[in-house]
């Protein structure tokens, strides 16, 4: 089946220490999205690739990173986790932005020790 | 700008009660309205969608919605609630001219009780 999978499930890391999370997609859209969901909050855009066109939300901070090297796939790199990074990570897919909804991925949960 | 406003961050149900959860969207153009579930440690699932055409909505698991746009509206509703509802649901819109990225409200948990 197509689908938007992210890749660990749980990720541990240290403050400070550098962490990359992953996601892939079978779906071949061309637009993929990076959220951040706190406990009992709203998913928050960080940013989204449309094609190989970086878009990054205003209020995303400078650690956050992002690269898509191909179409399949995006990761989502933060340089110096802080205690205040530790959240659920949500990748999405859309073709073409329009008129359909978001595919996402089943998550990445992000705890910093 | 573009925002969506929940109504209650908890609702709670009686196992073969109706449902009933909020949505309200503020946007300057006719939008693009979603409500997405989502279980516990997991992503988020597509419910149902209003783009064009019929305002009244059906989606899975029995879940319905009308886009009401007098209203500013896009109430999720199902007739009766079974166990499995049990969930956070998250209303959101878009718009539908252009290109924009999709805009959360805060999500609404439902708790159904036997």
């Amino acid at each position: 089946d197509a689908m938007v999978i992210q890749n660990p499930r749980y990720q541990v890391t240290q403050f400070g220490k550098p962490v990359t999370l992953s996601c892939s997609q079978t779906l071949n859209h061309n637009v993929m999205y990076w959220y951040q969901q706190k406990s009992s909050q709203a998913p928050k855009l960080l940013f989204h690739y449309y094609d190989k066109d970086f878009n990054n939300e205003a209020d995303t901070p400078d650690n956050f990173q992002s690269r898509r090297p191909n179409t399949s796939f995006c990761f989502l790199d933060i340089r110096s986790p802080g205690l205040g990074d530790a959240a659920m990570y949500l990748c999405a897919t859309s073709r073409n932005g329009q008129g359909s909804g978001y595919t996402f991925g089943s998550g990445t949960r992000l705890t910093v020790v | 700008a573009q925002s969506v406003t929940q109504l209650g961050s908890h609702v709670s149900v009686s196992e073969g009660a109706l449902v009933l959860l909020r949505c309200n969207y503020s946007s300057s153009v006719p939008p693009y309205l979603f409500w997405y579930v989502q279980y516990p440690n997991q992503g988020l699932q597509l419910l149902l969608k209003y783009t064009t055409g019929a305002t009244l909505v059906k989606g899975i698991n029995g879940f319905e919605a009308e886009f009401k746009k007098s209203e500013t509206s896009f109430h999720l509703t199902k007739p009766s609630a079974h166990m499995s509802d049990a969930a956070e649901y998250f209303c959101a819109v878009r718009e539908n001219s252009g290109y924009s990225t999709l805009t959360f409200g805060k999500g609404t948990m439902l708790l159904v009780s036997p």
